[in-house]
């Protein structure tokens, strides 16, 4: 089955800078990759999210990028602020199966 | 608006008793739901695939008889642990696709703490 790897585990940036959080998948048939935020003791909120026809998105300050051939996707972060501090977790899923496997998760910290 | 909603939002009970959580979905309706556990400072793992209509379908490791689901309407599924124990204790979360799309939005989580 899919296998999602998650790097890192903790994050420290400072206030303003940018946040790289990466993940690779073992499943090539996998072609929709999720970004969710959780807070402390909260849902997991998505924010943003790529499907395998398209090699980056970006929403404001996030964007992903994806690499089919290599098989690893990646969130950025620019401009950080504190209110980024939160656990955030990077998911794969097949068409049609719709079920997530979800990576380790990544806690960002915001430094003032 | 939260387009998920779970009940009851956390939940106390004495080991061996039964304990049932809802999730439904708003304002659409979703022939499938997922159910997810979580433990403290550690991923979301899928449990099972609720399928309105039919049996859920339960990943590896999950047992069935303990973990009851039953996804009798098309906005409504509910997770039964049955008789649980302390380490049954978790945040549960369920998940529903929206539409036939990949996206899903989660529940609000519903906090399990059996002494």
């Amino acid at each position: 089955g899919e296998n999602v790897e998650q790097h890192p585990s903790t994050l420290s940036v400072q206030e303003g800078d940018s946040a790289v959080i990466k993940c690779t998948y073992s499943d090539s048939a996998s072609n929709y990759f999720p970004w969710y935020k959780q807070e402390l003791g909260k849902r997991p909120q998505l924010i943003i999210d790529i499907r395998s026809n398209v090699g980056e998105k970006k929403d404001q300050r996030i964007a992903v990028t994806l690499n089919k051939t290599a098989k690893h996707f990646s969130l950025h972060i620019t401009e950080t602020q504190p209110e980024d501090s939160a656990v955030y977790f990077c998911a794969a899923s097949k068409e049609g199966a719709q079920k997530l496997v979800f990576g380790q998760g990544t806690r960002l910290t915001i430094n003032p | 608006g939260a387009v998920v909603s779970q009940h009851p939002s956390w939940v106390i009970c004495k080991s061996g008793t039964s304990v049932k959580i809802e999730c439904r979905s708003l304002d659409f309706q979703a022939t499938t739901m997922f159910w997810y556990r979580q433990f403290p400072k550690q991923s979301l793992m899928l449990m099972a695939t609720s399928n309105e209509g039919s049996k859920a379908t339960y990943e590896q490791g999950v047992e069935k008889d303990k973990f009851l689901i039953n996804h009798a309407s098309l906005t409504l599924s509910t997770l039964t642990v049955t008789s649980a124990h302390p380490e049954d204790s978790s945040f549960y979360i369920c998940s529903v696709p929206l539409g036939s799309q990949e996206t899903q939005y989660f529940g609000p989580g519903t906090r399990l703490l059996v002494l």
